[in-house]
């Protein structure tokens, strides 16, 4: 089955400063795509940022990149020059190929901004 | 841009009331999905629904049900409330194939069910 940890529950980060969240993933499937979400406290679940299982390079996506290291199943994503309004929930998420309900999300780690 | 549209922000009902959340995407996406959300708990799946008329359990389904009569409109009902239904409810939709399609959200709706 597949599965996605996420083992900081929070995390604080000063703000201008960046910071990394961590993210490993479990699959048997050869392709699949990895999606990182941002949630703030108003609710809405924001797409950020996707790495494909055979994109040769990381993703970035302006402030937002993604360290994927492949052999260690692992995902983490980097958001550079901290600001106060990066402070949310972030999800790692991951669906493999075809069809169906094939997503699965972790539980998630909360940042804190500092300024 | 695809845009996910809840009907609702905010919802207070009654136990025992039957509860209608809304949810439409613009983006032809065959498949749409309900969540709720609880502190600790993440997101867990409701239902989910790959075309017109059809529709598959998630993991938590007892006590909803859902209608898809529209491929842009999928409807999660509360048969009779309960409070362990107070929840944050998301709705998400997304391409039917492609590792590399992502769900899009709604903002959410936030039921109080007293």
């Amino acid at each position: 089955a597949q599965k996605i940890t996420q083992t900081q529950p929070g995390m604080f980060v000063q703000e201008k400063e960046a910071v990394t969240l961590d993210c490993t993933y479990d699959t048997s499937d050869p392709s699949y795509g990895l999606f990182w979400y941002k949630q703030p406290s108003s609710g809405e679940m924001i797409f950020l940022i996707y790495q494909g299982s055979y994109d040769q390079q990381n993703a970035t996506e302006g402030r937002y990149s993604l360290n994927f290291q492949k052999a260690r199943k692992s995902a983490n994503l980097v958001i550079s020059a901290s600001q106060l309004g990066d402070s949310a929930m972030y999800f790692c998420a991951m669906r493999e190929g075809g069809y169906g309900q094939n997503f699965v999300f972790g539980p998630g780690t909360r940042l804190s901004v500092l300024p | 841009d695809v845009k996910v549209t809840q009907s609702s922000r905010y919802l207070v009902k009654r136990t025992g009331e039957k509860v209608f959340l809304e949810c439409v995407q613009d983006m032809d996406h065959e498949n749409m999905f309900w969540y709720r959300q609880d502190p600790g708990l993440g997101l867990r799946l409701i239902y989910f629904s790959y075309d017109v008329k059809m529709k598959e359990k998630g993991d938590i389904p007892e006590g909803y049900s859902v209608s898809r009569e529209k491929k842009e409109r999928f409807s999660l009902i509360l048969e009779s409330a309960s409070t362990n239904q107070t929840s944050m409810y998301l709705c998400a939709s997304s391409l039917i194939q492609g590792s590399n399609q992502p769900q899009h959200f709604g903002d959410g709706t936030r039921l109080s069910i007293l």
